[in-house]
């Protein structure tokens, strides 16, 4: 059974950036979409964007037009999300998850979050 | 962008009946792309119905989701105390793939 292993918990300053990554524990990435959702305290799951790891195209929420960008290592099947010009407001818990390309089978594994504390 | 909207938008209930959360689209979902999560708090959300109606792996059979177009539904028949959470439907049928807002549920 494939899971999802994210890296560890990050404090940073506002102003610097962030990257968090996902590898795969167990079986390959291939065939898949690496999806990044954010959770804030007092909000609701908002989807980042995603990546395809097959051949690295990725897309985006339009809230993460610009400070966001996904990618991938195909042949590591790890995942990467690096959040820019980070704020307080990008305090939250930064989860992975997978999605079969052209299934409808949705986001059936995720990985554990990774805390992400902005302040100064 | 397709907004969802879900309602209610916090329930409580006492264990044993039954309950239909609601999830409302702007614009039609692709293909019937429309899944659910249940989310706990410390703990990754866990997929619960996926493609609007299928059940998935290890999920209860309490649990079941009906739905087309814009109007889709999630229906626990038999409530528990660890039903307790908050319940998110999502489409991902067309990108951006969006979340509904929430639904919070207490079982007392």
């Amino acid at each position: 059974q494939v899971q999802l292993v994210q890296s560890g918990a990050e404090v940073k300053k506002p102003g610097s950036s962030v990257k968090v990554s996902c590898k795969a524990s167990g079986g390959t990435l291939n065939n898949y979409g690496i999806n990044w959702v954010r959770k804030a305290p007092g909000q609701g799951l908002e989807w980042l964007g995603r990546v395809r790891i097959d051949d690295g195209v990725a897309g985006y929420g339009p809230k993460s037009q610009g400070r966001v960008t996904i990618t991938a290592d195909k042949s590591a099947s790890t995942a990467y999300m690096e959040l820019s010009s980070l704020r307080s407001e990008d305090t939250a818990v930064y989860y992975c998850a997978r999605d079969p390309v052209g299934s409808p089978i949705g986001f059936d594994v995720w990985g554990q979050g990774t805390v992400v504390t902005v302040s100064s | 962008e397709n907004l969802l909207t879900q309602s209610p938008g916090t329930l409580s209930l006492s264990p044993g009946g039954p309950v239909t959360l609601s999830c409302r689209a702007s614009q039609s979902v692709q293909s019937s792309y429309l899944a659910w999560y249940q989310l706990k708090p410390g703990r990754a959300p866990r997929l619960l119905i996926s493609g609007a109606s299928i059940r998935a792996a290890d999920i209860p059979d309490r649990f079941s989701g009906s739905g087309s177009g814009t109007d889709f539904t999630l229906t626990i028949s038999r409530l528990e105390p660890e039903d307790s959470a908050v319940y998110y439907c999502q489409q991902y049928g067309s990108s951006p793939y969006t979340f509904g807002q929430g639904t919070k549920l207490q079982i007392k």
